[in-house]
């Protein structure tokens, strides 16, 4: 049984440059989440997925930021135009959601992003 | 107010020791509450859920819930300096989304 896959794990990028990455869930999880995480935070949503629909974003979120699940297995996240403030670890959970509330979410390793 | 509210520390505690981390949340429908716990540049790693009031045990781990009080907590029994580490609450609201506290820094020393 694999966990949550995240690629790349670490980007290093100059600000203006557009980067994206990729977010393989536990196979048989029909949820997926996307989380950003700053230095002594915790982590903040920022949008998730159930199969190929999108059903919410973060009011926080920029329109620089988008997301895709095209076939509803993995997904990726894109930043167009980065900024030194997008320096953070994203992070990808994913959850089988079964009707009720409160899934469990597991998460995986992160991508650390440094915008230089 | 925050919506997830946790003391950032540190807690130390010596090896052996019961680590007691506390957690409030603002919002009165939140219905699943959940611990994890985050090793320095890792991510977060699940160690328990807790959906009703009273207390949920697993192993060295228990969390007590009391919705009426909109209080979480996590007790951690025989504390171990492996526990080091930033312990983090989360709530589900009225949505599926996590809302997490800012985490608790726990050091077990020897």
């Amino acid at each position: 049984d694999t966990g949550v896959s995240q690629d790349p794990r670490h980007k290093i990028t100059k600000r203006g440059q557009n980067v994206t990455f990729r977010c393989d869930p536990i196979s048989e999880h029909n949820r997926l989440y996307w989380y950003r995480q700053t230095l002594g935070q915790g982590p903040e949503f920022l949008t998730y997925f159930q199969n190929e629909a999108q059903l919410e974003k973060s009011r926080l979120l920029s329109d620089r930021f988008s997301a895709e699940r095209p076939k509803g297995s993995f997904s990726t996240l894109e930043i167009q135009r980065t900024e030194q403030g997008d320096s953070a670890m994203y992070l990808c959970a994913s959850s089988l959601h079964s009707g009720s509330w409160g899934d469990t979410q597991y998460f995986g390793p992160g991508t650390r992003l440094t915008v230089l | 107010q925050k919506e997830v509210e946790q003391n950032s520390g540190p807690l130390s505690v010596p090896e052996g020791a019961i680590a007691s981390l506390n957690c409030t949340y603002s919002d009165r429908v939140s219905q699943s509450f959940f611990w994890y716990r985050q090793y320095s540049g890792k991510s977060p790693e699940l160690i328990m859920s807790i959906y009703s009031n009273g207390d949920k045990e697993d192993g060295r781990f228990t969390a007590q819930l009391n919705k009426a009080s909109q209080y979480v907590s996590l007790l951690i029994r025989d504390s171990q300096p492996s526990d080091s580490a930033t312990y983090l609450c989360a709530v589900n609201g009225n949505t599926d989304k996590l809302i997490f506290g800012t985490g608790t820094r726990l050091q077990v020393f020897p």
